[in-house]
């Protein structure tokens, strides 16, 4: 299976200030296709999981563009640019390019 | 809008069986496939089951392959998944989610099983 390692677990962060999340995966996510299949999640307290980015960098529907994804092959970032109080709670990456797909551990925003 | 609402969830004594649904409107339930992600307390998302649209292909993850069995009812606009011979590491907040495009585009708001004598 594939292991998905997010750091940091926790970032405590300043309203306005940016924060970043990094996802490696133990092997490339790029399917046979040609995409790569790595999202982002949010999940805020008490909330279901809700689809932030897709296929590396693309914003879903209604999602603020203070969120941006990057990367390629194993390794992946999300960025906030500037932290608003919304922001709190927990974000998984994803990956649904091999079977069983897997999550990360999860890592939860704070403010400080 | 895309709505979808997960019923089904309780409490169960191990080695018993439960039956999760997952009701959809707002999309052609037909022609997307569904899957089920669970939460357990305080803990992460673990991916559970994957069906397409026709419910032709299945896949599972493999703590749960052999025991819960995923199945959807397209007139219904229903999607289940059946779990058998449960266990305490089974108690979880279980979600269903619409394999769109883009993947786990929309979510439900999640059932609560909880798996004790």
């Amino acid at each position: 299976d594939i292991v998905m390692t997010q750091t940091p677990l926790s970032s405590p962060v300043t309203l306005g200030q940016p924060a970043s999340i990094s996802c490696r995966s133990s092997q490339s996510l790029v399917h046979s296709n040609g995409n790569t299949y790595l999202s982002w999640l949010q999940q805020r307290p008490g909330q279901p999981p809700r689809l932030l980015i897709y296929k590396i960098s693309n914003r879903f529907s209604g999602v603020p563009d203070r969120f941006s994804g990057s990367g390629a092959g194993t390794d992946f970032t999300l960025k906030i640019s500037r932290v608003e109080a919304e922001d709190v709670g927990v974000y998984y990456c994803m990956q649904a390019t091999h079977f069983p797909w897997t999550f990360g551990q999860g890592t939860k925003v704070e403010i400080k | 809008q895309v709505q979808l609402v997960e019923s089904g969830g309780g409490v169960v004594q191990p080695g018993r069986s439960l039956r999760l649904s997952c009701t959809a409107s707002g999309f052609t339930f037909s022609s997307f496939g569904m899957l089920w992600v669970r939460q357990a307390p305080g803990k992460g998302l673990e991916w559970v089951a994957i069906i397409s649209s026709d419910g032709g292909e299945k896949y599972y993850a493999d703590s749960v392959k052999g025991r819960f069995t995923i199945s959807r009812d397209n007139s219904k606009n229903t999607l289940y998944l059946q779990m058998n011979s449960l266990r305490a590491e089974d108690t979880a907040v279980y979600y269903c989610a619409k394999d769109g495009d883009p993947k786990f585009d929309y979510w439900g708001q999640g059932t609560l099983v909880t798996v004790s004598s």
